[in-house]
C-alpha cells in the first residue's frame, strides 16, 4: 500500500465550478500536510499547508484535514483554466521528510 | 534572481558516465533535498541534508551520492549513469515553518537523459 494515495484522475471540471482533490495517508504519526501545484514541465509550487484538524482557507483554496480518517483534501472554488495542472499531496512525518502522492491532473474547461 | 537554482537544466549523457547535478539557494535555509520525478510515480526522495555535516539517505539512494559543500550548495552525483536514471531531478530547500511544518521550495529541475 502506498503511503500517500491520491485520486488518480484525470479530473475535469467546468470553469467556475468547485474542484475537489482528495488524498489519504497511511502513517498515523504524520504531522503536516501540503498541497503543491505543478504545471507541465515546471517545478512544484506550494499552495497550502495544514497541520490541525478542520479547514484552512486561502483565497479560492480550502484545505481540509481529518486526522482520524487520515484524509486531507483541497477544494478549489470558482475554478479557472489557469488552475489546470497536476496537484500533489505531500505528508510530513516524524522524520521531517515529505512523502508525495503521485498527483491528480486537473483540467478546467472554459 | 531565482531563490533555488539548478545546473544544468537539461543533460544527455551516455551509460557509464559520471555526472553531477548542482543546486544553489539564496533562501538561507539549512535543509536541502534531492528528488527525482518519473511519470506516474510522483516525487521520490533521493538524499537530504539538514545542515552541512548532516547527510541522510532517502527512499531511493542506490546509485547516487551527494555532497553538501556549503549551506547554500548541495550536489547530486551519478557515479556511473544507467538508462533507468533518466528522470526529472528537483532540488528543494526548507526551513522550519509555523507549527513545525517544513514547507519545501523547489528549484526549476534538471531533465536528465541517459542513453
Amino acid at each position: 500500500q502506498k503511503e500517500v494515495e491520491q485520486n488518480s484522475g484525470p479530473l475535469s471540471v467546468p470553469e467556475g465550478a468547485i474542484a475537489s482533490l482528495n488524498c489519504t495517508y497511511s502513517d498515523r504519526g504524520s504531522q503536516s500536510f501540503f498541497w503543491y501545484r505543478q504545471y507541465s514541465g515546471k517545478s512544484p509550487e506550494l499552495i497550502m499547508f495544514i497541520y490541525s484538524n478542520g479547514d484552512k482557507e486561502d483565497g479560492r483554496f480550502t484545505a481540509q484535514l481529518n486526522k482520524a480518517s487520515q484524509y486531507v483534501s483541497l477544494l478549489i472554488r470558482d475554478s479557472q483554466p489557469s488552475d489546470s495542472a497536476t496537484y500533489l499531496c505531500a505528508v510530513s512525518g516524524s522524520a521531517r521528510q515529505l512523502t508525495f502522492g503521485s498527483g491528480t491532473q486537473l483540467t478546467v474547461l472554459p | 534572481d531565482a531563490d533555488v537554482t539548478q545546473t544544468p537544466r537539461n543533460r544527455i549523457t551516455k551509460t557509464g558516465k559520471r555526472i553531477m547535478l548542482e543546486c544553489s539557494q539564496t533562501k538561507g535555509h539549512d535543509r536541502m533535498y534531492w528528488y527525482r520525478q518519473d511519470p506516474g510515480l510522483g516525487l521520490r526522495l533521493i538524499y537530504y541534508s539538514f545542515d552541512v555535516k548532516d547527510i541522510n539517505k532517502g527512499e531511493i539512494s542506490d546509485g547516487y551520492s551527494v555532497s553538501r559543500q556549503a549551506q547554500a550548495k548541495f550536489s547530486l552525483s551519478l557515479e556511473s549513469a544507467i538508462p533507468n536514471q533518466t528522470a526529472l531531478y528537483f532540488c528543494a530547500t526548507s526551513d522550519i515553518g509555523v507549527g513545525g511544518a517544513d514547507e519545501q521550495y523547489f528549484g526549476p529541475g534538471t531533465r536528465l537523459t541517459v542513453t
